[in-house]
């Protein structure tokens, strides 16, 4: 049974420029949640999909948006990206309420 | 407003001793869940324990064992007999009953362990 997946591992990007992340959940898992992991950090909520719409959505701005597939997996989005996107950034797969899975995670570094 | 207050950035130890992370969390909410993660090197973060705000009872599992007080709003965490292979970055977190599934996280207590 695969666990929580992200693709890439490691990417780096310059300043202003767009990012696509991507996650599929653990088989059987429908809610995916996005984490940001700045350094020494712990990890900051983004927000969370369900059945396809964004059901909560933590203290990020607009640049930052996703979606969710029928399949339930999920991209994160990251427009005119800026230095201090540079993180760790965690996605975590659930059914239901609180067992939250997550992933290896994708090194994002902003040069 | 919630918060997870881990005071302890650091922790260093000999191997076989026995450690307690500390944990102090806020919340308005009379329901709530906590819950302890351990983020080794490689970066994923590895489930540990959920409780939730109804039960107190201590929990043991192995050499972990957790002591959730609500009247001091704790949640501390303890490694018995230490391991090498303990050494990672702990975080505690809460999630709001109301707030489906947006986890809370703490900034970590970073634990070496000695050999």
């Amino acid at each position: 049974d695969a666990g929580v997946t992200q693709s890439p591992t490691h990417l780096i990007k310059t300043r202003g420029q767009q990012v696509t992340l991507r996650c599929s959940p653990k088989s059987g898992h429908d809610t995916v949640s996005w984490y940001q992991q700045a350094l020494g950090q712990g990890p900051q909520f983004i927000f969370q999909y369900y059945e396809e719409e964004e059901r909560q959505r933590g203290n990020f701005p607009d640049r930052f948006s996703g979606h969710q597939f029928p399949n339930y997996s999920s991209e994160l989005n990251v427009n005119a990206l800026l230095l201090g996107d540079s993180a760790l950034y965690l996605c975590a797969s659930s059914l239901g309420i609180r067992e939250q899975y997550f992933g290896p995670g994708t090194r994002l570094t902003v040069t | 407003a919630q918060k997870v207050t881990q005071a302890q950035t650091e922790i260093s130890v000999v191997e076989k001793e026995d450690v307690t992370l500390d944990c102090v969390y806020e919340t308005r909410d009379t329901t709530y869940y906590l819950f302890w993660y351990k983020q080794p090197p490689s970066g994923e973060l590895v489930f540990l324990i959920r409780r939730n705000s109804f039960d107190e009872q201590n929990e043991i599992s192995g050499r972990y064992s957790w002591n959730f007080q609500k009247s001091t709003s704790s949640f501390n965490f303890t490694i018995t007999a230490s391991q090498v292979v303990d050494s990672a970055v702990y975080f505690c977190a809460l999630s709001e009953a109301n707030r489906d599934d947006k986890i809370i996280f703490g900034k970590g207590t970073r634990l070496h362990i000695l050999p």
